[in-house]
């Protein structure tokens, strides 16, 4: 079964700085990783699939990247409303999916 | 555009079995184009997935959970369940019902999407 790690565990910024989230697998997964934002109270909101695309509607200033075991969730200018809880999902060809253990931005 | 709402018991008590039912409207769950699965949280912890099934088949467990658990697609009534048995307080959380597509190019993602989900469960286990 892939482990996800994701790193740092919380990450404090202010307004308008660069967050780098990482997310590492315990062995390869190609580009089949997803991220998630999370808000109290709300279901996990998808920003990225497949390492580097953005879902409909995510705003530019979130990007992904990546492949194999190592992988980036980059938010350039983080703006009030991104401060959140943010997943890593191995979506890979082979199942059992397992969640990284999560990075707070705050 | 799928919707997805979960419903089940908010309460129930150890040793039990944990049923919850997720409604699919919008689209149909004998499409070929979708996974259908669950994801928990327990209060202030991350999200776990717990597995997943297609319509005819190929259902894919958590093997933390594998041997209590059951995910199944019900065709005629266009939804999908969870059976989660012998729980403890370790299982209360909020259960998330999903979906996920079976893409693999962007033209398919533009029609039927990446994934779903419903609002969220909470499940209470305790006497």
């Amino acid at each position: 079964e892939i482990v996800l790690i994701q790193s740092p565990a919380t990450l404090s910024l202010s307004p308008g700085e660069r967050a780098t989230l990482s997310c590492r697998a315990s062995q390869s997964i190609d580009t089949f990783l997803a991220w998630y934002q999370q808000k109290p109270g709300q279901a996990p909101r998808l920003l990225i699939y497949d390492a580097s695309n953005r879902a409909a509607g995510i705003p530019a200033r979130f990007s992904g990247s990546g492949s194999g075991t190592d992988f980036t969730l980059t938010i350039t200018n983080v703006e009030a409303e991104d401060f959140a809880v943010y997943y890593c999902l191995d979506r890979n060809n082979r199942p059992p999916w397992t969640f990284g253990q999560g990075t707070k931005l705050e | 555009q799928l919707q997805l709402r979960e419903s089940g018991p908010g309460l129930v008590k150890p040793s039990e079995t944990l049923s919850l039912t997720c409604f699919v409207s919008g689209g149909s769950i004998s499409s070929s184009s979708y996974d259908w699965g669950w994801v928990r949280q327990p209060p202030g912890k991350g999200l776990e997935w717990i597995g997943k099934s297609y319509y005819i088949g190929s259902t894919y467990y958590n093997a933390a959970l594998k041997s209590r658990v059951i995910i199944s697609v019900d065709r005629s009534n266009n939804q999908f369940s969870l059976k989660l048995s012998s729980v403890t307080a370790a299982d209360t959380a909020v259960y998330f019902c999903a979906s996920w597509s079976r893409c693999t190019s962007s033209s398919c993602y533009r029609l039927f999407g990446v994934d779903y989900w419903g609002q969220g469960a909470t499940v209470i286990v305790s006497p």
